[in-house]
C-alpha cells in the first residue's frame, strides 16, 4: 500500500542531544513537509523540499536541519539548539500543490 | 498576513445532532482550502478540499463545506454527528499554483459527541 511512514512513534531525547526523525513515502510525491503540532497552536511548518537535493525554511527552522538526498526519504534532525523539543512531529507529502498527505506522526519527548 | 482561524476551541454535540464547524482565512491569493481530521495520537487524514468549481464541496465520511469568498470561510458541516466523528479538526490554506502545498493551519476545533 502507497503511504508515508514515520519511525520511531516514540522518541526520547536527553538534553543536549541531536535526534532523527524518520519519513519515508512511496507515493512518488516530489514535494515533502515537516510541521510541528503543539497543543492549542495548530501545525507549523518546520522544513519543506520540492526536489532532491533541495530543501527550504519554514516558520520555526531554528534548532532543526533536513535533507533530501532520495525522493522517498526526508529525515528531520533536532539539533541540541532547538530549545523546547518536545512536540508531535509530523511529515507530509504531495504532487506539487494538490493536497498533503500525512504520516502517523513521533511524538519526542525530552527526558 | 496569511492565516486560518477557527473561533470555535472545544464544541460538544449530541449524537445526531447537526454540525457546523467555522473556518475563516486571510489569504492575498486565491486559495485551496482544505479540512483535515485528527483522531488522538493520528496523523491528519483529509476530508475535503476545494480547488475551484462549484463552491459546495463533499468530502468523506458525509462531510461537506461550502466556499465563500465574500465572507472569507471555508465552514464544514454534516447533517448528523456519530460518536466516530469526535476527533480534532483542522481547517488549511494553501497556494493556488506553486510548486508546492505550503499550508497554513488554523488551531484546530475540538469536537466531542454525547450519546
Amino acid at each position: 500500500d502507497g503511504g508515508i511512514t514515520q519511525s520511531p512513534k516514540y522518541l526520547f531525547r536527553k538534553e543536549g542531544q541531536n535526534v532523527t526523525l524518520s519519513c519515508e513515502q512511496n507515493l512518488n510525491h516530489d514535494a515533502m513537509y515537516w510541521y510541528r503540532q503543539d497543543p492549542g497552536q495548530g501545525l507549523r511548518l518546520i522544513y519543506y523540499s520540492q526536489i532532491v537535493n533541495d530543501f527550504q525554511k519554514g516558520d520555526i527552522a531554528e534548532g532543526y536541519s533536513v535533507s533530501r538526498e532520495k525522493k522517498e526519504s526526508f529525515p528531520l534532525t533536532v539539533t541540541s539548539a532547538q530549545k523546547n523539543p518536545t512536540a508531535f512531529y509530523l511529515c507530509a507529502s504531495s504532487i506539487a500543490r494538490l493536497e498533503a498527505f500525512f504520516g502517523q506522526g513521533t511524538r519526542l519527548t525530552v527526558v | 498576513a496569511q492565516s486560518v482561524t477557527q473561533p470555535d476551541i472545544h464544541i460538544t454535540v449530541s449524537e445526531g445532532a447537526s454540525l457546523e464547524l467555522r473556518c475563516n482565512y486571510s489569504y492575498g491569493a486565491t486559495p485551496y482550502l482544505f479540512w483535515y481530521v485528527q483522531s488522538p495520537g493520528q496523523g491528519l487524514q483529509l476530508l475535503l478540499k476545494y480547488f475551484s468549481g462549484d463552491t459546495l464541496v463533499q468530502g468523506i465520511k458525509g462531510f461537506e463545506a461550502e466556499f465563500k469568498r465574500s465572507q472569507s470561510s471555508f465552514n464544514l458541516r454534516k447533517p448528523s454527528v456519530h460518536w466516530s466523528d469526535a476527533a480534532e479538526y483542522f481547517c488549511a490554506v494553501g497556494p493556488y499554483g506553486g510548486a508546492t502545498n505550503k499550508l497554513i493551519f488554523g488551531t484546530g476545533t475540538l469536537l466531542a459527541v454525547q450519546p
